[in-house]
């Protein structure tokens, strides 16, 4: 089975410019989880969702960073416009939601370079 | 910052040799997971304890949870080279929310 598949990989992008992450969670899944980690901040969980529906965005550090879960097959973290700092390891996860013992099955992870 | 702390945050040690990693968090959770994540990898689930819960076992894992002194920790039994990655507790605040702690990064030296 396909784990969760996110693109691209690698990104490499100037500052500015409107940067566009992509995740695609495991087949049956209803909760997706974006998280970013950096060496200063390490893991930190930005928005999640639920059957497509944000439940929790406190994470999000500013209006430039926007998530969207169109369907249950496909979410975009947005960020616009990309700033330096915002250089990290963007990671999706995606969870089926079961009760208090649910695991995160997080994709291999978008590295960000803004220059 | 609302993350947990790990302790160490490197540890090297010879292969065949016990790992133990310990891990604090902040707030009263739900349950307490362990990841790990190979280098340019994504995290791996290993191991979950319940609140409820003082010790799990799994394979050559070996998780405790004190909830009166909010720790946990991880202990690896006889260590290969395979194990050498970065190894996270992660304590689940709320009905989904996952906080992470800061990783001990272990090395199994041959």
């Amino acid at each position: 089975d396909a784990g969760v598949i996110q693109s691209p990989r690698h990104e490499v992008t100037e500052m500015g410019q409107e940067v566009t992450l992509r995740c695609k969670p495991i087949s049956g899944h209803n909760s997706l989880f974006w998280y970013r980690q950096t060496m200063m901040r390490g893991l930190e969980l930005l928005i999640y969702f639920n059957n497509n529906v944000p439940i929790d965005d406190s994470g999000m550090p500013e209006d430039r960073f926007s998530a969207k879960m169109p369907n249950a097959s496909f979410s975009t973290l947005k960020i616009q416009p990309s700033e330096p700092r915002d250089s990290a390891v963007y990671f999706c996860a995606s969870s089926l939601q079961s009760g208090s013992t649910d695991t995160q099955y997080f994709g291999p992870g978008t590295r960000l370079t803004v220059l | 910052s609302q993350q947990g702390e790990e302790d160490p945050q490197a540890l090297s040690i010879q292969e065949g040799e016990n790992a133990t990693m310990n891990c604090s968090y902040k707030t009263s959770i739900n349950n307490l997971q362990w990841y790990r994540q190979n280098s340019g990898r994504g995290l791996v689930h290993l191991i979950l304890i319940r609140s409820n819960e003082r010790e799990k076992h799994s394979g050559r894992l070996r998780v405790t949870l004190d909830t009166s002194k909010k720790s946990s920790s991880l202990l690896i039994t006889a260590s290969r080279a395979a194990d050498t990655a970065s190894y996270f507790c992660a304590s689940l605040q709320g009905a989904q929310k996952l906080v992470f702690g800061q990783g001990t990064r272990l090395t199994i030296n041959p």
